[in-house]
């Protein structure tokens, strides 16, 4: 099965700051990636998929890029609503999950 | 609306077996895959498998393959996973998620999730 790996484990920025996340897949994936936010204490969300496409109730400061093994979601502009762990997810042939990234206020 | 209902808490001793159910509703049940993931407590998301309702394919993730069943019921709209010969290291919570389509490639994602269901192996 495919290995996700993301980076960092955990991270904190000031509200207004600019956040990102890596993910890593161990063989290319094209852009079947998908991030998804999971708020604490909350069932995890669908935030982009195709690598770059977001959801329609996804604030435009998220964004994601990338192609093949390497991929970024980036949070421009920090909100306190923020608060949540990310996971990307590669999902063409055997969906797997990186290991996520704590997102914190600092 | 889209919503997935799955059903209450569990308890089982190691090498038992555990059923959940996961009912959809607000949505064709055969045009979307049912994708299953868990995640034991404080720890990440871990894909398990994927089903399509309307065909009944299946594909899991190497480490359950052989003791993960997933099955659906096309007249009530209800998914279900099976796992068998349970170990402590079972104990997570157990979500359903309606994926993007049927289609092979998007059928492993979650785009509206369930509750949740706790399943705990003691």
């Amino acid at each position: 099965d495919i290995q996700m790996t993301q980076s960092p484990s955990s991270l904190s920025a000031s509200v207004g700051g600019r956040v990102t996340i890596t993910c890593r897949a161990s063989q290319g994936i094209s852009n079947y990636l998908a991030w998804y936010q999971q708020r604490p204490g909350e069932v995890p969300k669908l935030l982009i998929y195709d690598a770059s496409t977001l959801r329609s109730w996804v604030p435009s400061r998220f964004s994601g890029s990338g192609s093949g093994t390497d991929f970024t979601l980036t949070i421009n502009s920090l909100q306190p609503e923020d608060i949540a762990t990310y996971y990307c997810q590669a999902y063409n042939t055997v969906p797997a999950f990186g290991g996520g990234t704590k997102v914190e206020i600092k | 609306q889209v919503h997935l209902a799955q059903s209450g808490p569990e308890v089982r001793r190691p090498g038992a077996s555990v059923k959940v159910s996961c009912r959809s509703s607000g949505y064709p049940f055969n045009h979307y895959a049912i994708t299953w993931v868990r995640q034991a407590r404080g720890h990440g998301l871990e894909w398990m498998g994927w089903i399509n309702p309307h065909t009944g394919r299946t594909r899991f993730a190497q480490k359950f393959q052989d003791r993960i069943t997933l099955t659906t019921d096309t007249s009530t709209t209800t998914s279900y996973m099976d796992l068998r010969s349970l170990r402590s290291d079972d104990t997570a919570v157990y979500y359903c998620a309606r994926s993007m389509g049927t289609a092979i490639s998007v059928a492993g994602t979650g785009d509206y999730w369930g509750q949740g269901t706790l399943v705990t192996v003691s």
